[in-house]
């Protein structure tokens, strides 16, 4: 299957400072990108869709001048967690779609444990 | 609007003993299903997805789903269970395919322990 990255895996940062996560598809290219957050022993919960060269669209309850997401390119999509607070502490995966015979899948990256003291 | 519920938190088996996860779904439109697996600190891996083909789905590592529309089901299972099957089990559910507005929505999740 196709391959997704993240970067970096672990973080620590400061309250207050922001902290930018990237996603890779890695061998094939994405125009649609999805970032989740996952709480400890929770499931997943959408944040936003991402997608290359134009605006991203986030779920509801998700602030997104807190969660900034940019889709620069068809292999890149980037999270950043702007004046970061211990309660943005999370898991943070991934996802990128590919098409291939009309029909979608998604392939999850590995995920970016973020910590905020 | 879509939905999957997972039935139990926690799952504990034998190794070597039969493996039943729970899922129910519920959609408004055909649904398509889709079960991950989630090892530590690792992110999602697909073990296998319902397109409306068959309805029993055979996935990676002995893993098999059998869609029951009269049921709205969509129960995991292996035959036997082995110590590396330890992880937590995600159902997911998702209206398309084949549109760009097609979202996956998560089920609560289901940790499975193999007991020696």
């Amino acid at each position: 299957g196709a391959v997704v990255s993240q970067h970096p895996s672990r973080v620590i940062c400061k309250s207050g400072t922001s902290v930018k996560i990237e996603c890779r598809s890695l061998d094939f290219q994405a125009t649609t990108m999805f970032w989740y957050r996952q709480f400890p022993k929770k499931s997943l919960m959408l944040m936003a869709t991402s997608n290359e060269g134009s605006k991203a669209t986030y779920e509801q309850g998700v602030e997104k001048d807190k969660f900034l997401i940019n889709h620069a390119s068809l292999t890149l999509s980037t999270l950043t967690v702007t004046s970061a607070h211990p309660e943005d502490s999370s898991f943070y995966i991934c996802s990128a779609r590919e098409w291939e015979g009309g029909e979608e899948t998604q392939y999850f990256g590995p995920g970016t444990r973020l910590l905020v003291l | 609007a879509q939905s999957v519920t997972q039935l139990g938190s926690h799952v504990s088996v034998s190794e070597g003993a039969l493996v039943l996860l729970r899922c129910n779904y519920s959609s408004s439109v055909p649904p398509y299903l889709f079960w991950y697996v989630q090892y530590p600190n690792q992110g999602l891996q697909l073990l296998l997805k319902y397109t409306s083909a068959a309805t029993l789905v055979k996935g990676i590592n002995g893993f098999e789903a059998e869609f029951k529309k009269s049921e709205t089901s969509f129960h995991l299972t292996k035959p036997s269970a082995h110590m590396s099957d330890a992880a937590e089990y995600f159902c997911a559910v998702s209206p398309s395919l084949y549109s760009s507005a097609s979202k996956i929505i998560f089920g609560s999740g289901t940790r499975l322990s193999i007991r020696p």
